[in-house]
Parts: C-alpha cells; sequence; structure tokens
C-alpha cells in the first residue's frame, strides 16, 4: 500500500528564501510528525499534529519554522528566511494512533534541504 | 527525557545472529522500549517494541533485562539489506514524540 510521501525530494533555497517541504501521510493516520536530521545525527522531533491540532511544537528552533495540517491529512512544513543552519533532511511520519505507546511511526523517504 | 547509550558501530557477518545492546539505567515504570532502523537514504522504520516481557516479531526480538536497565536487541541471521543505524528509544505512556539518540551503526559483511 501507499507509504508517507514527502515532497519534494531535494530543495536547494538560497539564503535568505522562504521554503515549503510537503507530507502525505498514510490515509486515515490521525498523528502527524516532523522530525529535523543533520548529517551524522539521529532525527530531532519539531512538531506533531493530532488531526488538524498541533498539539506539540516545542522542538520547533525558531520562529521561522511553521507547520500546518489544515484539513487533518496533508501538511507542509515552512521555513521563512532559511539560514545555512537550517540544512537537514526533514522527515514527515504518521501513525495510526495517538496518546498511546503502541503505535509505531510510518516514516516518509524525507526532503533534503541544503540552504547556499 | 530518559536517555539510552548505544555502542556506536558494530559488525557482523552475514547469515550470522546480531545482538545490538542498549543501555537505560534511568528508565522509569512507563517507559516502552522502541527500535527503529534507519537504512541508507531512507526514513526510519519501526523494528520492535516492548515494556517487560520479551518480543519476538518477523523482524527481529527484544530481549529486555528484567531490572529493564537494558536490552539488546537480536537479529537472528543477518543479512545484507540488515546494513543500517539502529536506534533504541524510550517512549514514556502518553508521550507521542520519539527521542532519537545517535545509534548504532551495523555494518554487514559478506
Amino acid at each position: 500500500g501507499a507509504g508517507v510521501s514527502q515532497s519534494p525530494r531535494y530543495k536547494v533555497a538560497k539564503r535568505g528564501q522562504d521554503v515549503a517541504l510537503r507530507c502525505d501521510p498514510i490515509s486515515g493516520h490521525v498523528s502527524l510528525f516532523w522530525y529535523q536530521q543533520a548529517l551524522g545525527q539521529g532525527p530531532e522531533f519539531l512538531t506533531y499534529f493530532q488531526n488538524e491540532a498541533q498539539l506539540d511544537k516545542s522542538g520547533l528552533p525558531s520562529d521561522r519554522f511553521f507547520a500546518e495540517r489544515p484539513e487533518g491529512s496533508v501538511s507542509t512544513l515552512k521555513i521563512q528566511r532559511t539560514q545555512q543552519e537550517d540544512s537537514a533532511v526533514y522527515l514527515c511520519a504518521s501513525s495510526w494512533g495517538s496518546g498511546g505507546t503502541t503505535y509505531e511511526q510510518y516514516f516518509g523517504p524525507g526532503t533534503r534541504l541544503t540552504v547556499t | 527525557d530518559a536517555k539510552t547509550t548505544q555502542p556506536n558501530s558494530m559488525e557482523s557477518n552475514e547469515e550470522e545472529p546480531v545482538h545490538l545492546p542498549c543501555n537505560h539505567s534511568t528508565i522509569s515504570g512507563t517507559d516502552y522500549i522502541h527500535w527503529y532502523r534507519q537504512l541508507p537514504s531512507q526514513g526510519p522504520e519501526y523494528v520492535i517494541h516492548g515494556l517487560t516481557s520479551n518480543v519476538n516479531n518477523r523482524m527481529a526480538s527484544l530481549a529486555i533485562a528484567e531490572d529493564r536497565k537494558s536490552s539488546t536487541l537480536i537479529l537472528h541471521r543477518a543479512t545484507l539489506r540488515d546494513a543500517a543505524v539502529y536506534y533504541c528509544i524510550l517512549r514514556d505512556v502518553g508521550t507521542d514524540k520519539l527521542i532519537f539518540g545517535t545509534g548504532t551503526r551495523l555494518q554487514v559483511f559478506p
């Protein structure tokens, strides 16, 4: 079946540009997560949605980062005025339920963002 | 968030068993132990999870120490496709986000 998809797979942005990264979760999955993965590091949590509600945005590194999931399915992560330190792979994950420790997360392939 | 400690890297030969250790001495009673792995150029994928008892699934086995301060992910017969970074993660009841460490990079040789 269809998994989590992300687009674009690769994005090169000049410093100062705005970017928008899209995530299509598995159909029917309630929870959606965004993670940031720097080279050689494990993924780091950015934000979490339960349906359309953003329940946790504690990992967003600055107010330049904004995420939305207006209809409870597709989500967009927007980064304004990109900086070189924003260069990373941005991973999206979805899971069937929420508030339960047994719900495994399904990850997309990620979007590799390079800021020049 | 509770922390886990894993070796940076391990090696195995194909078709041999692999035991990937994880220490989590500060684990709380409500923390589940999850394992994910990340193949090159892919997103992480779920492997297995457990609370107190040992667990088996088609991918691997999870052995949890009696005091829960450590666990071991067991791949019964490593294949070249098992070469990946393996992450051991503690996930509290009611917490949905995953806190990754740096994981163990497993190399498998033919």
